[in-house]
Order: structure tokens, then sequence, then C-alpha cells
């Protein structure tokens, strides 16, 4: 069984500034995808980036990238240019790679809060 | 639009009064399944749907039924509430893109259920 750990509960940084999550799993797969979820006060998930393990180079999607670390099984997420509406819960999540299994395991969740 | 919709959003119950959560997606999705979000936990899964008359359990699926006899529905039934299961449930759909990692994992708004 997969394990996702995200160790920091809370987290506050001002506007503008660069944060980083951190997101640690446990896996004895080889291939997988890697997720970071936010999640804003409406409760809606949203998708922020995605990662494949059999990728080396990390994923970035405009201010947000990744730090995807396989051998030490570290995933974590940089926000840089911080803005209030990245104000939010933000969740790692895994999912093996082979077809029919569309399960992912989701962390405990980081509470985000950008201070104006 | 492509979305996932549930309902009801928001329910207070007492326990052992049987209901239902709804859910339908509009995206043609073969994968359905429910998570359950409760603080300190993270997402946990209940239940999911490969396909129609496709379904099975998740990681905590004491307590709840499903079924999907249209591939567009995928309802979670509480037989016999009771005040554990108070919390926020997800559906969410994805069509078998995702599973080879490329597509999306829909999520619906929510559902928060509170069992007194």
């Amino acid at each position: 069984a997969q394990t996702v750990t995200q160790s920091q509960p809370e987290m506050s940084v001002q506007e503008a500034e660069t944060v980083t999550l951190s997101c640690t799993y446990d896996t004895s797969e080889n291939n997988y995808y890697l997720f970071w979820y936010k999640q804003p006060p409406s409760r809606q998930m949203i998708l922020v980036i995605r990662q494949e393990a059999y990728k080396q180079q990390n994923a970035t999607e405009n201010r947000f990238s990744v730090n995807f670390q396989k051998a030490a099984k570290s995933f974590s997420l940089k926000i840089s240019d911080s803005q209030l509406g990245d104000t939010a819960m933000y969740f790692c999540a895994f999912k093996p790679s082979y077809f029919g299994n569309e399960k992912l395991t989701f962390g405990t969740g980081t509470r985000l809060t950008i201070i104006p | 639009e492509a979305q996932v919709t549930q309902n009801p959003r928001y329910l207070i119950t007492v326990t052992g009064k049987k209901l239902t959560v709804t859910c339908s997606q509009n995206m043609n999705h073969e994968y359905m399944s429910w998570y359950r979000q409760d603080p300190g936990l993270g997402l946990r899964q209940i239940y999911y749907s490969m396909n129609v008359e496709v379904t099975d359990k998740g990681d905590v699926p004491e307590g709840y039924k499903v079924s999907r006899k249209e591939k567009r529905n995928f309802p979670l039934i509480l037989e016999s509430p009771s005040p554990n299961q108070t919390s926020l449930y997800f559906c969410a759909s994805s069509s078998q893109a995702h599973s080879l990692g490329t597509g999306e994992l829909f999520f619906g708004e929510g559902s928060r259920l509170t069992v007194l």
C-alpha cells in the first residue's frame, strides 16, 4: 500500500514571496503519477500540477513548480510570487500508473495562508 | 460545461435515517469514485466504479453502499448513518486517459453531511 505524508499542517507567507510545500511518499511501485491539488475555501478540488515518475524533468505550471526526487521519494511544490488567491488547502496525491487503477492516495494536507 | 454534480451540498440528518447522496457526470467518463474528507486525514476513498455494474471497495467502505446502473450516475447510500460518518464527501470521475497519465480527475463540489 502507498502512503503520502505532508508534514506541514499549516504555513503562511507574505504576498509575493516564494513558499515550498513538502510531500513524501512511500511505494514499491516504479511507475506512478504524483499530483498537487488545491482546495480553496469554496471546497472545490483543483488540479495544480502533475508529475510522471518516469520523467526526470520537474513539472512546471506558471508560478507553480515541483522538485521531484524519485530516490528520496520526495515531491515538493514551490509557489513563486505568491498571491492572495493561493490561500487554500493543498493536497499531495499519488496514483499508480498501471491501467485500471484510478485510486488516488492523498496526504493530510497543508493549509497555506498568503498574508497581504 | 464539463462537470460533476453532487446533491445535496449540505445535509443535517439523524442517526439511522437512510440517505442518498447523488452524483452525476456529463463527460461520459468510465471511472467514478467517492471520497470522504476529514480534518487531519486528508481524502480517503470509499468506493469506486470502473464502469457500469462494476464497483469495488476503497479504503473506508464500512457503512456505505453504491450502485452504478448508468454510466453517468454513481449514488452513495448510507443505509443507517452514524455520527462517525459526519464528513465532507466528494464524488470524482475520469476517463480511461487518466489511467494512462493524461486527462484529469474531475471532482464535484462536495457534500457536507452532519449526522446527529
